[in-house]
């Protein structure tokens, strides 16, 4: 069945640093891959799609990588700052939001 | 512009009894979606809409119903509440059913049955 994995444990980071956060998948082969931010309380909220044929996708200090060969998607957030303290959410999809699935979540903590 | 709305934020029910959780939406969206998030799980798709008296199925439908009579309302139901059904629930819309369009999340019910 289609499983994917992020990091369970909490990543905690030093202000200004780069933070890389995973995500992993099986038995999938997604035309589609998101990144999601949800704070406490609080639906998810859209951040960045990006393609199966694209390699990386940036916005501004967003950074995504997507490699079909691994099966893996990275999500960099560079100089990082305590507001960006949250659960961030990978959720692939293979063709329409009906099948989409969501990972778990890692929930990043930046530390002033 | 307010989004995604849900009502009511959080409720806790007794085993067996009903209620109706509200979406509202006010950007002219077709595509309506209705999830529950349980600790430990991904978010998992109830039921969904793809437009005005239109609904389906999603991956856990069971023990829910849906409803679309107006396009900016999608409503989703309990009949006979269960503990399991314990859960934070979120509504969602997307202008499309393709990926490659936003799709927005209201901020969540939190349900307790007891």
């Amino acid at each position: 069945s289609q499983k994917i994995e992020q990091n369970s444990e909490a990543l905690n980071i030093q202000e200004g640093k780069t933070a890389t956060l995973t995500c992993n998948y099986t038995n999938y082969s997604p035309a589609y891959l998101q990144w999601y931010r949800q704070d406490p309380g609080r639906g998810p909220v859209f951040l960045l799609l990006i393609r199966e044929n694209e390699k990386e996708k940036r916005k501004e200090r967003l950074k995504v990588t997507f490699d079909t060969t691994l099966k893996q998607s990275l999500f960099h957030i560079t100089a990082s700052q305590p507001a960006d303290s949250a659960t961030y959410l990978c959720a692939l999809n293979s063709g329409g939001y009906q099948k989409v699935t969501f990972g778990t979540g890692t929930k990043l903590q930046v530390i002033p | 512009n307010a989004g995604v709305t849900q009502t009511p934020k959080f409720r806790v029910l007794k085993t067996g009894q009903s209620m109706t959780l509200l979406c509202a939406q006010d950007m002219n969206h077709e595509y309506m979606y209705w999830y529950r998030q349980d600790p430990g799980m991904g978010l998992r798709l109830i039921h969904y809409s793809v437009g005005e008296g239109t609904t389906a199925k999603g991956e856990v439908p069971d023990g829910y119903n849906v409803s679309r009579l107006k396009k900016q309302n999608f409503l989703l139901g309990l009949e006979s509440a269960a503990p399991s059904q314990t859960s934070v629930y979120f509504c969602a819309s997307s202008y499309s059913l393709n990926p490659d369009t936003e799709a927005f999340f209201g901020q969540g019910t939190r349900l307790t049955v007891v």
